[in-house]
Formats: C-alpha cells, structure tokens, sequence
C-alpha cells in the first residue's frame, strides 16, 4: 500500500542554518508528492508540491525534487527564519479506483532560534 | 475569497455521547475530505467525497463512524459514542476536482475532547 514516512523531529536549528527534513515514500503507481505546513495556531496551507519525476517544487525559499529512482522528496532551505518555525508534513496523493486518498507522513517540528 | 470553515472550533464531551462536526468547503470544490489527527501522529484519512459518487469511507475507524454531505457542500462527521480514544483534532479539506495533483485547502479543525 501507499505509504509516507519522514524524518522524526523535533528539530532546533539556529537562524540562517540549512534544513534538510527527509521524506520518503511508498507507492504502486505515479503520485503526486507535497509538503504542507502547519504555522502554530493555524491550520495546514500547502507549501510546495511536484506532480512527476524530476520535478521541482519551491516556495518561501523551501524547494524539494520528486526523485523517483530513491522515492523521496527531501524538503530543504538554504536559510532558515524564526517564521520557519512549524510543523511539517510530507504528503503523497495517487489516483485509485475509488478515486484519490492522500497520505500524510508524521509531521516534522521545527524550531528556528534567534 | 472565503476558506474552509469547521465548527465548532472546540467541543468537550462525555464518553458516550453523541457529537456531529460540521465543515463548510470552499464553494465550487467538488472533493471534501475529513481527517484525524492525534497528538504525535500524522494525518489518518478517514473519508474522502467527490462530487456525486458514493464516499470513500475505506478510513473510517468503526461503524460510530458516518458522514455525509447535503447537496454537494456541506458536511457532517458524526461520531456515536463517543469514547476518548477518539479525542483528536478532526480536520477538513477541500480541493476543486478531486485530482491527485490538486491542492487540499483545510480548514482550521475541531479539537475534540472525550471526558
């Protein structure tokens, strides 16, 4: 079956350091990857997300390939910010015969200190 | 333009107790979909509409269970008595056509808690 599984957090990194959080999947077919974000205080808003191979998604700075020869789609920013502080989820959603499901890693926190 | 709406934003309840939670999508999403999500766990998929076919309800934890949704918008989850096992935050997310490429828009969610 369809899987996700990303790295376990927490995660504490300084301002201005690189994040790297890991995600790998598991699918019989041709997902579509994502990553969401969930700011404290505030619901899951889509981050970034890549629909085949090779491609690249980006935003605010984050970006992450869908790599298919690994299954994984590792989130990274070169800088991180205090306003980077949240939880992460890697997602995969595929076409089924009883139409799509997206599956949800388990969240990764981070925490950006000044 | 507006989001996804869930009431109530919080709703404490006695084991055995009935309780429905109410989610608005956003208008024109054809594809609502409900969720749990438990303290240190990730999303569970629980039951997925698209337009006028039968639900997806393959993530439904128990026949306590149900959900429907009335002319195509609105939705309700429903969950019969109620055990604590099932305090969670339940959340909401529509997108335009059900696609696997499409962005889910959520809603804020409702924290429940079972007593």
């Amino acid at each position: 079956g369809n899987s996700v599984t990303q790295m376990e957090g927490p995660v504490t990194l300084s301002e201005e350091a690189f994040l790297t959080i890991n995600c790998t999947y598991t699918a019989t077919g041709y997902p579509s990857l994502f990553w969401y974000v969930q700011y404290p205080g505030e619901g899951l808003q889509l981050l970034l997300k890549a629909t085949k191979a090779d491609d690249k998604g980006s935003n605010k700075g984050f970006e992450a390939t869908y790599r298919k020869e690994t299954t994984s789609f590792h989130l990274e920013k070169g800088s991180v910010q205090v306003s980077d502080s949240a939880v992460y989820f890697c997602a995969l959603s595929e076409s089924g015969n009883t139409g799509n499901q997206f599956y949800f890693g388990t969240g990764t926190s981070l925490t950006v200190i000044p | 333009g507006a989001g996804v709406s869930q009431s109530p934003s919080n709703k404490v309840t006695e084991k055995g107790k009935d309780v429905e939670l109410r989610c608005d999508p956003i208008s024109g999403h054809t594809a609502l979909y409900w969720y749990r999500q438990s303290l240190g766990q990730g999303l569970e998929f629980l039951i997925y509409f698209q337009g006028n076919s039968a639900p997806d309800k393959s993530g439904l934890p128990s026949d306590r269970f149900s959900a429907e949704r009335t002319g195509g918008s609105v939705s309700t989850l429903t969950i019969q008595r109620t055990q604590q096992e099932d305090s969670a935050v339940y959340l909401c997310a529509s997108s335009l056509a059900g696609l696997a490429v499409d962005t889910q828009y959520f809603g804020p969610g409702t924290r429940l808690t079972v007593l």
